[in-house]
């Protein structure tokens, strides 16, 4: 079974331009999860699906951040402007059943933002 | 709101040697706990979890963790470490959302 596949694994950008990232789930997995990753630190949620739905998007920035999940696949995070606090990891997850159920996250390797 | 403290950002074995990793947690109600991995340039992976089942929960690669709830702790322990347990261990308590959260890691490293 593939597990999560996120791309591009690294992106380097200057700052003010925009950037996005791409994650394809787990198949069968309705439950999609963007985490933003500082260095030394642990994840944090920035948004969650249920299917297309964004249930929980409280932790999202949302003057410069936007997601999307059009066919409650695979989903786009984006950032415009890029601020240079913006550099960290970017993980995706899945799980399936739903939030609710089993839940067990399954997570991809990570896109390594820099911004300059 | 729920959160968890890993005490110790940093952790040194031997090879063949016990491995503790300490977390303390806090909760306003039973909570369900998780610990993870994280090796470079991999994604994160499950170790193992607490749902309120057995207080000993058994993982994978050998890990297991405890849960107590005097102490409010959950640390995780291998009885012999393996070069390849070299990692970023994360602890993390779900919200009643379900929403993980996780503690600040803390870096194993595994001497020969």
């Amino acid at each position: 079974e593939a597990g999560v596949v996120q791309s591009p694994r690294y992106k380097i950008i200057e700052k003010k331009q925009p950037v996005a990232f791409w994650c394809n789930p787990i198949s069968g997995h309705n439950t999609l999860y963007w985490y933003r990753q500082n260095l030394g630190q642990g994840p944090e949620l920035l948004i969650r699906y249920e299917n297309e739905e964004a249930v929980d998007d409280s932790q999202l920035p949302k003057d410069r951040f936007s997601a999307e999940r059009l066919k409650g696949v695979d989903s786009t995070l984006k950032i415009q402007p890029a601020e240079l606090g913006d550099s960290a990891v970017y993980l995706c997850a899945s799980s399936s059943e739903g939030w609710r159920g089993n839940y067990e996250q399954y997570f991809g390797p990570g896109t390594r933002l820099t911004v300059t | 709101a729920q959160s968890v403290t890993q005490l110790d950002s940093h952790v040194s074995v031997s090879e063949g040697t016990p491995v503790l990793l300490r977390c303390n947690y806090s909760s306003s109600y039973s909570p369900s706990l998780f610990w993870y991995v994280q090796h470079p340039n991999k994604g994160l992976q499950l170790l193992l979890k607490y749902t309120s089942a057995a207080t000993l929960v058994k993982g994978i690669n050998g890990f297991e963790a405890e849960f107590k709830k005097s102490e409010t702790s959950f640390h995780l322990t291998k009885p012999s470490a393996h070069m390849s347990d070299a990692a970023e261990y994360f602890c993390v308590v779900s919200d009643r959302t379900r929403k993980l959260i996780f503690g600040q890691g803390t870096e194993l490293s595994v001497k020969p």
